[in-house]
């Protein structure tokens, strides 16, 4: 049973343009929603994160959006840089946060930003 | 990398062999985790632990075994290991609530 299901597998945006990669999920007891950016080679790096008490929350040009009825959330890159170009996963989790519930992650979305 | 260290970095093996990964941790977290990463599953957790000498299972922790008896080392063994088990290992930590990883292991089971 996937309980985080995430599209696009891959996606293709030019330069410049607005990255989204969507996210649902089952489990109403998640109430932590990471996301995380991985460069061959590299293990994930925690990029931005939301709870659902806010609908939105914006770092620099990354930005989440969460909708709690529907169950879902997504990620805005704005601007979108070759330097984006990598593997992002969703992740959700239970109870604290990331703590002793462990993460349960997407199957993540390669991206790539064409010059 | 958050001062987490794993290590093997790479490691190839055979099968039917005991292996044992080592994730190491600087600052004095409480909770370590142990996933493994997979074309097309995304990570799974294995195993994860609250304190010294407290684990519990993950998502897929069959194979699997793990120890802590201290504070900074999180050990993952694989009791005999298997094809299925050729992965790429990621240790993490929690800090205020957020989970952080480490540079992971790359196994190679023949």
């Amino acid at each position: 049973q996937q309980q985080v299901k995430q599209s696009p597998q891959s996606l293709i945006v030019q330069k410049g343009g607005i990255s989204i990669i969507n996210c649902a999920y089952e489990n109403t007891a998640f109430d932590y929603f990471p996301w995380y950016q991985q460069f061959p080679g590299k293990g994930p790096a925690l990029l931005i994160a939301i709870r659902p008490d806010v609908s939105e929350k914006k770092e620099g040009r990354f930005t989440i959006s969460f909708n709690k009825s529907a169950k879902q959330f997504s990620l805005h890159i704005m601007d979108s840089q070759p330097g984006d170009s990598a593997t992002y996963f969703c992740a959700a989790s239970g109870g604290t946060g990331g703590g002793a519930d462990g993460l349960t992650f997407g199957k993540g979305t390669h991206l790539i930003i064409q010059p | 990398d958050a001062g987490i260290t794993q290590s093997p970095r790479h490691k190839v093996t055979e099968t039917g062999t005991p292996v044992t990964l080592r994730c190491h941790q600087t600052e004095n977290h409480r909770y370590m985790y142990w996933y493994r990463q997979d074309p097309g599953h995304g990570l799974r957790l294995i195993h994860y632990s609250y304190g010294v000498k407290d684990t519990d299972k993950g998502e897929v922790s069959d194979g699997y075994s793990v120890s802590r008896s201290k504070t900074e080392d999180f050990l993952l063994t694989l009791e005999s290991a298997t094809s299925s088990q050729t992965s790429v290992y990621f240790c993490a930590i929690s800090w205020k609530n957020e989970q952080f990883f480490g540079p992971g292991t790359r196994l190679t089971v023949l």
